[in-house]
């Protein structure tokens, strides 16, 4: 298997403009997560998906922030406006099933940068 | 979820065992410890997990005491390329909703 694969692996763009940041999960897993990593922040869960649908929304830092799963390939993580504070490493993972929902295979990642 | 506590930065020799400690005072009794590792520019790594006594894989091991408010992850003679962040987590299995991650341990290793 590939593992986690995500696109773009870098993005630059300025403020006010739209990222959508892609995922593909490995085959067969169940969970699907999306995570931001900042020097200050460290790294923070955003979202999850069980089986496609979304569990936990609660880290998504506002409104600017969506997540999609329309099937159990592919996620996007969509920010619209953007703007510099959401320059940040943006990680996807996917892990197999409820019970080894701990054991998470990490993408590598998207480096996203907002001028 | 119990909090973890771990030393910021470590440093070592090539060749050496490395112990990297972790205390989680308040863990539950359905609560497991799990160990990730990153490395620069690219996303952390599961290594190891464990419940209590000693868990060993291709890697490393981990020691949990009968208490299991601490945890130890061993990397047995380390080479250059272990330099790398190492997590200590505790999730509760079933229930784990994410992972929460620390500041973790930077371990440099030196020739």
């Amino acid at each position: 298997d590939a593992g986690v694969i995500q696109s773009p692996r870098h993005e630059v763009t300025e403020m006010g403009q739209e990222v959508t940041l892609r995922c593909k999960p490995i085959s067969g897993h169940d969970y699907l997560f999306w995570y931001r990593q900042t020097m200050m922040r460290g790294l923070e869960l955003l979202i999850y998906f069980n089986n496609n649908v979304p569990i936990d929304d609660s880290g998504m830092p506002e409104d600017r922030f969506s997540a999609k799963m329309p099937n159990a390939s592919f996620s996007t993580l969509k920010i619209q406006p953007s703007e510099p504070r959401d320059s940040a490493v943006y990680f996807c993972a996917s892990s197999p099933d409820r019970q080894r929902e701990y054991e998470q295979y990490f993408g590598p990642g998207t480096r996203l940068t907002v001028t | 979820l119990a909090k973890t506590t771990q030393p910021i930065s470590m440093d070592s020799y090539e060749g050496q065992e490395v112990n990297i400690t972790c205390s989680h005072n308040n863990i539950a009794t359905n609560d497991y410890i799990t160990w990730y590792q990153q490395f620069p520019s690219q996303g952390p790594r599961f290594i190891i997990q464990g419940y209590k006594t000693k868990v060993t894989n291709e890697v490393a091991s981990l020691f949990i005491p009968a208490d299991r408010k601490s945890s130890t992850l061993s990397l047995p003679r380390v080479s250059l390329s272990d330099t790398a962040v190492y997590y200590c987590l505790v999730v509760s299995l079933g229930g784990a909703d994410g992972l929460t991650f620390g500041k973790g341990t930077h371990l440099i290793i030196q020739p």
